[in-house]
């Protein structure tokens, strides 16, 4: 089944402890994209990656990391985190080209206190 | 600078009512214009999507959208609520020559017996 994998589902943490959310995708899709949701805000991307080993910056990158050393993997990283990042994260991918729809995962919601 | 904005944060039917869900976009060029739905505690799937084939576009579940380039408005609409109807739905455009999606508020649907 065509699927993005986002883990974990949920996660409470505390601020400064370092947390990792991997996303995996098995559509060999070349673009992946994290997002943040929020209340009144829609999704906000943070980060996207176009191929392996390249990534950009979105428009909250702040505080984020990403890599892509995979074509399925485009993990989320956060080194330090804190209360505003708490939040609902997605992740999403789709080949290139303006008009393909993007895949999403079921999403992660991470709670920072 | 692409731009979407969804009219009504929250809206309201019965069931068997028609559904309206309203969004404006502006965009310097044709734009691509996707809508998705949110069902609780799930990702976005893709309802339908705009790709200057046809101006009226039929997704799943009985949705379809106008374009109408006059007005800058791709609003969604389905003759018939249903109970299954009710999540969040959000309207998108791509950015430029890449994949990224600019995602308007949403807006949350509800639908009474």
């Amino acid at each position: 089944e065509a699927q993005v994998t986002q883990n974990p589902r949920y996660l409470i943490t505390v601020t400064g402890k370092k947390l990792t959310v991997t996303c995996s995708q098995n559509m060999n899709h070349e673009y992946m994209s994290w997002y943040r949701q929020d209340p009144g805000l829609g999704l906000r991307q943070i980060y996207y990656s176009m191929n392996v080993e390249v990534t950009d910056k979105g428009d909250v990158p702040e505080g984020y990391k990403v890599s892509r050393k995979e074509k399925r993997n485009f993990p989320l990283i956060l080194e330090s985190p804190s209360p505003n990042q708490t939040s609902l994260y997605f992740c999403a991918s789709s080949f290139t080209g303006q008009n393909q729809p993007q895949h999403f995962g079921d999403g992660t919601r991470l709670s920072i206190l | 600078a692409q731009s979407v904005t969804q009219l009504g944060s929250h809206v309201s039917v019965s069931e068997g009512a028609l559904v309206l869900l309203r969004c404006n976009y502006s965009s310097s060029v044709p734009p691509y214009l996707f809508w998705y739905v949110q069902y609780p505690n799930q990702g976005l799937q893709l309802l339908l999507k705009y790709t200057s084939a046809a101006t009226l576009v039929k997704g799943i579940n009985g949705f379809e959208a106008e374009f109408k380039k006059s007005e800058t408005s791709f609003h969604l609409t389905k003759p018939s609520a249903h109970m299954s109807d009710a999540a969040e739905y959000f309207c998108a455009v791509i950015k430029g020559g890449y994949n990224k999606l600019i995602f308007g508020a949403g807006t949350r649907l509800a639908v009474h017996p």
